[in-house]
């Protein structure tokens, strides 16, 4: 059973930076694993921010990046908005099945 | 604007079958890989299934496989997923995403009996 495992809960002042992370109970996390990243906010569909590692959407704002870090995948927001407060997943590929982390969420204080 | 419709969800008894459609308006479905993912009351998304632009792979999560079937009709521009042996563990909001990015807004499956 392989379980990707992201941090239950973080908390980042306006403003400021904070780096989210996605860990594979298999390994190291690579490309190969086509990391997404998705940001859901109460009683809304989940909403796509980043696919294939580091690529954005048209409408992912320009804050969020994503990337690999420290063997794992990383979602990284920069000058944190408080419309930015949510939970956010991160998806895995694993060669024919993809699984989700369990979700960080995000507090803006 | 790009519109995934998901519709189908209600209210079924453990055992029975639902059928799943998301509708595509804007987009044309068959261009991309499309996936179901679920969520249950509280808790957090699970990948379900997807399927490739033409139809000819799939793929399930284990908790799923044997029971889910999913396709798709892209004269129709709609993907469905064919739900089996229905259990109250599937109780979910189940999602329609498009690989390219888009999402729908979810319909409510409730197994009870």
């Amino acid at each position: 059973q392989t379980v990707v495992t992201q941090e239950p809960s973080l908390t980042v002042s306006p403003g400021g930076t904070v780096t989210l992370t996605c860990a594979s109970s298999t390994g190291t996390v690579t490309s190969s694993y086509y990391a997404n990243w998705f940001q859901q906010n109460p009683g809304q569909a989940p909403r796509a921010l980043i696919y294939s590692t580091n690529n954005k959407h048209s409408w992912t704002p320009a804050r969020f990046s994503g990337s690999l870090l420290g063997g794992k995948a990383a979602l990284t927001l920069s000058g944190v908005q408080p419309e930015d407060e949510a939970e956010y997943y991160c998806l895995l590929y694993y060669g024919g099945v993809w699984v989700f982390g369990g979700g960080t969420k995000l507090t803006v204080l | 604007e790009v519109q995934l419709v998901e519709s189908g969800g209600g209210l079924v008894q453990p055992g029975g079958s639902l059928r799943l459609s998301c509708a595509a308006s804007r987009f044309t479905l068959s261009t991309f890989w499309m996936h179901w993912v679920r969520q249950a009351p509280g808790k957090g998304l699970v990948w379900v299934s997807h399927i490739n632009g033409d139809g000819s792979s799939t793929n399930y999560a284990d908790s799923v496989k044997g029971r889910f079937t999913i396709s798709r009709d892209n004269a129709k521009n709609t993907l469905y997923l064919q739900m089996d042996s229905l259990r109250a563990e599937d109780t979910a909001v189940y999602y329609c995403f498009a690989a390219e990015g888009h999402w729908g807004q979810g319909t409510l499956v409730t197994v009870s009996s």
